[in-house]
């Protein structure tokens, strides 16, 4: 089945700088890639996904790119804002209604 | 959009016992449902997926006996965890994706489980 890993568990970045998030998954056969971000507590909520067909996709402050030969994504968010504050997840699977797989998070703090 | 709810978001109950959780799709149906589980500080692991009319698929270590899944209607799947231990408190999400729709994954808001 798939496996997918994320990196790094925990990141601190200073308020206006970047924050990059990586992922790694294990079934070349995955072909949707959506990252979310959970407030404690809370349900997950959506903030991008990308489709295999696509190799970046880029939404305001936030932009996600992939790379199906090596099998890795990553999730780029830019101008960190305090609200940024949460952990965040990737995730891998198939684009039908089908199970999705989670990474096991990264905690993002933004330093003021 | 489409919504998923859950119910309840808290349950405390006691040792032996079991509960009941409910996870319905309000805005389309759903064939399939997916049921994660959360610990304090860690990912969502999935435990298994609901399927409407059939059994529920279950992933490796998580055993069917405990944790029973009923999809009896294309808008309702509910989740009992039977012979509730300590060890079994967590959060519990479930999640559907509309077959119609595009391909996001919606989830409820989840269960906080206790067990004194």
């Amino acid at each position: 089945g798939e496996n997918v890993e994320q990196h790094p568990s925990t990141l601190s970045v200073q308020e206006g700088d970047s924050a990059v998030i990586k992922c790694t998954y294990s079934d070349s056969a995955s072909n949707y890639f959506p990252w979310y971000k959970q407030e404690l507590g809370k349900r997950p909520q959506l903030i991008i996904d990308i489709r295999s067909n696509v190799g970046e996709k880029k939404d305001q402050r936030i932009a996600v790119t992939l790379n199906k030969t090596a099998k890795h994504f990553s999730l780029h968010i830019t101008e960190t804002q305090p609200e940024d504050s949460a952990v965040y997840f990737c995730a891998a699977g198939y684009s039908s209604a089908s199970k999705i797989i989670f990474g096991s998070g990264t905690r993002l703090s933004i330093r003021p | 959009g489409a919504v998923v709810s859950q119910h309840p978001s808290r349950v405390i109950c006691k040792s032996g016992t079991s509960v009941k959780i409910e996870c319905r799709s309000l805005d389309f149906q759903a064939t399939t449902m997916f049921w994660y589980r959360q610990f304090p500080k860690q990912s969502l692991m999935l435990m298994a997926t609901s399927n409407e009319g059939s059994k529920a698929t279950y992933e490796q270590g998580v055993e069917k006996d405990k944790f029973l899944i009923n999809h009896a209607s294309l808008t309702l799947s509910t989740l009992t965890v039977t012979s509730a231990h300590p060890e079994d408190s967590s959060f519990y999400i479930c999640s559907a994706r509309d077959p119609q729709g595009d391909t996001e994954a919606f989830f409820g808001q989840g269960t906080r489980l206790t067990v004194v």
